[in-house]
């Protein structure tokens, strides 16, 4: 967790309100990670920036919105989410070096958990 | 798809008693990592084995590939109480750029 802090830590939304997360890097990472982690179900990564632009989005609904103004900032924007949402939202980042192809270590934040009632 | 499926679900053993868990995965890969996880917190990143490894060691941990196989074990030696976490095999496929596949995890819990 040392490196990668999240912000809150813990947040309860009603469907009609809009909330952000916010994820902060200290470790000088290039790329970004939201995951989504819910009771009884792998960990699903939700979207992936590198060097700040936005290179996967793993079919996540536009209710989510991810937001990375630089290198060492991430945020996943909510708005009209639905029960169904409630769950741990992990952030994560790791440097990348493109001739390895990828797959290095990923270094996660302590999450926030979200309950959408 | 390719994905690390974990086993066994859940384990209990007593201090001191060695852990192992077992990985099983679908498609090649380039890598594969462990990562722990204590209740409700952020993943922390373990060990990660190449493919072109077969064992690798940090400390107590001991992880085995067998690519031949589509399989990795993690062992952990003489076990303590703060062992106790959920454990996650991840792969890193050829062409996934990095995108970590996470299998549903292992749930050790190791009795003082």
């Amino acid at each position: 967790e040392t490196g990668v802090t999240q912000t809150p830590r813990h947040l309860v939304m009603g469907m009609t309100n809009k909330k952000s997360l916010k994820c902060e890097q200290h470790l000088g990472h290039n790329a970004m990670y939201w995951y989504k982690q819910s009771a009884k179900k792998p960990l699903e990564l939700m979207f992936v920036y590198n060097f700040k632009e936005q290179t996967e989005n793993n079919s996540v609904p536009s209710r989510f919105s991810p937001e990375c103004p630089n290198s060492s900032h991430l945020f996943l924007h909510l708005h009209t989410l639905q029960p169904e949402d409630s769950a741990l939202y992990l952030c994560a980042s790791s440097f990348r070096r493109w001739t390895s192809g990828g797959g290095e270590t990923q270094y996660f934040g302590p999450g926030t958990r979200l309950l959408v009632l | 798809s390719q994905q690390g499926e974990e086993d066994p679900q859940a384990l209990s053993i007593q201090e001191g008693e060695n852990a192992t868990m077992n990985c099983s995965y679908k498609t090649s890969i380039n890598n594969l990592q462990w990562y722990r996880q204590n209740s409700g917190r952020g993943l922390v990143h373990l060990i990660l084995i190449r493919s072109n490894e077969r064992e690798k060691h940090s400390g107590r941990l001991r992880v085995t590939l067998d690519t031949s196989k589509k399989s990795s074990s993690l062992l952990i030696t003489a076990s303590r109480a703060a062992d106790t976490a959920s454990y996650f095999c991840a792969t890193v496929g050829g062409t996934s750029y990095g995108k970590l596949t996470f299998g549903q995890g292992t749930i050790l819990t190791v009795h003082p």
